[in-house]
C-alpha cells in the first residue's frame, strides 16, 4: 500500500501570496490532520478531517484553511502568508478520527520570503 | 504550565544502554501517542496507549492513566534509535497536543 503523500514537498514563497498545499492519505483511510512543525513551537495540531467535514481545529489564525474531497484526499490554504509561517507542514492519515494511529507524509517544506 | 511535559529534552546514551523517556500530562485524553522523527523530519507513530503496557521489539510504552504520566523504554539501544521522540496527547475534544520532544543520541 502506498503511504501518505503530499505535494509539493518544497515550496519558497514572499510574504502576502497565498499557497496551497496537497496531501493524498493512505487507500481507506477516511480521517487526514494536518500540523505545523517549527523550530521555536514544535509540533501544533492545525485541523482533523473525517468524512469531508472538519471535526476539530487548532488554534490558528482564520488564514488557514483546509478542506476534504469525497476521495479523502486533503489540502490545506495558508492566505496572505507571513515570514513566521515558514515551516514544515505535515499530514497524517488514519483509518478512522478519534486518536487512532496515524501515518504520517514526508511533509511540506514553506519558506516565506 | 503547559498541558504535556517531557523529560529529559537531551539524553545522550551508550550503545546497549537501557533508555526511559517520561511524558507527563495535565489534561483529560483518549489516547496517548509516541512518535519517533528522524533527522530530515519523517515522522513514525510507535504507539498507541489508552492503557497499560505495550512492546514493540526492543520498545516498551507504558501509561498510567490515574498518574497522568507515560513511558517509553528502548531497551539495548543502538545508533540507529537516535532520533527525536515526541509525546503526543489526543484530547476528548479531538485535539492533539504535542511535547516538545527528546533528543536522543546513542554512541557507538
Amino acid at each position: 500500500k502506498a503511504g501518505v503523500t503530499q505535494t509539493p514537498r518544497y515550496l519558497i514563497k514572499t510574504r502576502g501570496q497565498q499557497v496551497t498545499l496537497s496531501c493524498s492519505p493512505i487507500s481507506g483511510h477516511r480521517s487526514v490532520s494536518w500540523y505545523q512543525q517549527t523550530p521555536g513551537q514544535g509540533l501544533q495540531f492545525l485541523f482533523e478531517y473525517f468524512s469531508e467535514t472538519q471535526r476539530n481545529k487548532g488554534n490558528f489564525p482564520g488564514r488557514f484553511s483546509g478542506r476534504q474531497f469525497s476521495n479523502s484526499r486533503s489540502e490545506m490554504n495558508v492566505s496572505t502568508l507571513e515570514l513566521g509561517d515558514s515551516a514544515l507542514y505535515l499530514c497524517a492519515s488514519s483509518l478512522g478520527a478519534g486518536g487512532e494511529t496515524q501515518y504520517f507524509g514526508p511533509g511540506t517544506r514553506l519558506l516565506v520570503l | 504550565k503547559n498541558e504535556v511535559e517531557q523529560s529529559p529534552q537531551n539524553l545522550t546514551a551508550q550503545e546497549g544502554e537501557f533508555i526511559t523517556i517520561n511524558c507527563s500530562y495535565s489534561v483529560g485524553i483518549s489516547a496517548l501517542h509516541w512518535l519517533q522523527q528522524h533527522p530530515g523530519g519523517g515522522i513514525v507513530s510507535l504507539f498507541m496507549l489508552s492503557s497499560g503496557k505495550k512492546k514493540h521489539g526492543r520498545l516498551i510504552a507504558t501509561i498510567n492513566i490515574r498518574e497522568k504520566h507515560s513511558s517509553l523504554h528502548i531497551t539495548a539501544s543502538h545508533p540507529r534509535d537516535s532520533a527525536v521522540y515526541i509525546c503526543a496527547l489526543h484530547s476528548g475534544t479531538y485535539k492533539y497536543i504535542f511535547g516538545t520532544g527528546t533528543r536522543l543520541k546513542v554512541l557507538a
